[in-house]
């Protein structure tokens, strides 16, 4: 099965700079890399997505690359601020379903 | 876009008791519902697999006869937890995947069973 490992665990960062987390996955049949956010207690909420016929997109504050040929990919979060503090975990899908890396809790300081 | 119900939000149940969680897709056809355990400051765990009107498959260490999936039509999927111990405590959460497929996995709202 697919195995995704996710760093780093904790990262904290002044409000305004920017954010990078970075994922790595095992199984290169994998096709869909999403990114979710999750605030304790609730859901996970995608925020990002990149598929593996892709290199790079961008939404606004938020980015994601993909290197297929490493099998990682990175989250970036830009000009980041306070209502970015959350877990955020990656996940890649393989053979219809989503395997999670173990997250990353993210506080941004003001 | 995309909706999915799960109930009930919060339990308390005594130990030896059993639960039973419900998702329910309100606005398309969930073909297919996973099932996923998540500990405290711990990632998602999938504990099982579900598609319309076939049984479960359970991931590798998930106890079929404790953990019961129903997915009898498109729109509903429960789990029931069996003779629930303080260690099944944790937070449940469903997601779906409509008909066709595709790339979209929309989440429950999760369910925090507390077993005393």
């Amino acid at each position: 099965g697919e195995n995704v490992e996710q760093h780093p665990s904790t990262l904290s960062v002044q409000e305004g700079d920017s954010a990078v987390i970075k994922c790595t996955y095992s199984d290169s049949a994998s096709n869909y890399f999403p990114w979710y956010k999750q605030e304790l207690g609730k859901r996970p909420q995608l925020i990002i997505d990149i598929r593996s016929n892709v290199g790079e997109k961008k939404d606004q504050r938020i980015a994601v690359t993909l290197n297929k040929t490493a099998k990682h990919f990175s989250l970036h979060i830009t000009e980041t601020q306070p209502e970015d503090s959350a877990v955020y975990f990656c996940a890649a899908l393989d053979d219809y379903k989503l395997s999670f890396g173990a997250g990353t809790t993210v506080t941004v300081r003001a | 876009g995309a909706v999915v119900s799960q109930h009930p939000s919060r339990v308390i149940c005594k130990s030896g008791t059993s639960v039973k969680i419900e998702c329910r897709s309100l606005d398309f056809q969930a073909t297919t519902m996973f099932w996923y355990r998540q500990f405290p400051k711990q990632s998602l765990m999938l504990m099982a697999t579900s598609n319309e009107g076939s049984k479960a498959t359970y991931e590798q260490g998930v106890e079929k006869d404790k953990f019961l999936i129903n997915h009898a039509s498109l729109t509903l999927s429960t789990l029931t937890v069996t003779s629930a111990h303080p260690e099944d405590s944790s937070f449940y959460i469903c997601s779906a995947r409509g008909r066709g497929g595709g790339y979209g996995y929309t989440f429950g709202s999760g369910t925090r069973l507390t077993v005393v």
